[in-house]
């Protein structure tokens, strides 16, 4: 079966842009969440959505924003980009009853110029 | 969540058994070990995980102490394809309701050698 995907792979951006970043869960999975990975800072999580709506929120400015679709798609949007945005933005999808066992993309990298 | 500790490198030959340590002395009764790896440029992979139990599956096996304090992910035959960081996280089951995120830490890097 069709794993997570991430689009798009790879995309450049300035500051002050806008960004928004698209993901498909494995069919049947209900839950995605986000994370973002930057050399300093490593993996960090920022949000879960499960049946449309956010479930848990990690620690990142109002900026970072995220919604869920009927179809478990999901959608992340960075506002007002900085350049400490720039990092690798991770989807990771599960079944609702799959414990703590996610299945990630490969990744959207980010880089703010 | 209970904090974890690995090495932050290690080095096995390709063909040997990888044993990669994790301590986490907190964890609570409820909290699960699992432990995922990050092949470089690619998103993290889960791998296994376990309550008290040993557990094995067709990547790896683990190995939990008695008193739940520590564990170890072996990795029976490495091969090249498994040089990544890995990261043991502790955590209580995520099933059944909203799961709050993982926390990943910095992770071992395994390098195998050839």
């Amino acid at each position: 079966k069709a794993g997570v995907t991430q689009t798009p792979r790879y995309l450049i951006k300035t500051r002050g842009q806008q960004v928004t970043l698209s993901c498909s869960p494995i069919s049947g999975h209900r839950s995605v969440s986000w994370y973002q990975q930057t050399p300093g800072q490593g993996l960090q999580f920022l949000f879960e959505y499960f049946s449309e709506t956010q479930r848990n929120k990690g620690n990142f400015p109002g900026r970072f924003s995220g919604r869920q679709f009927s179809n478990s798609r999901s959608e992340m949007n960075v506002s007002t980009l900085e350049l400490g945005d720039s990092a690798l933005y991770l989807c990771a999808s599960r079944a609702f009853s799959g414990a703590n066992v996610l299945t990630f993309g490969a990744g959207s990298r980010l880089t703010v110029l | 969540d209970a904090k974890t500790t690995q090495p932050t490198s290690m080095d096995c030959a390709e063909g040997r058994a990888a044993n990669l340590p994790c301590n986490h002395s907190t964890i609570s009764g409820n909290e699960y070990v699992y432990w995922y790896r990050q092949i470089h440029s690619q998103g993290p992979q889960y791998i296994i995980h376990g309550l008290k139990n040993n557990e094995t599956n067709e990547m790896a096996s683990l190995i939990i102490t008695e008193d739940r304090k520590s564990s170890t992910l072996i990795l029976p035959h490495a091969t090249l394809r498994d040089t990544a960081v890995y990261y043991c996280i502790v955590r209580v089951a995520g099933g059944g309701g909203g799961a709050d995120g993982l926390t990943f830490g910095k992770g071992t890097h395994l390098i195998i050698q050839p």
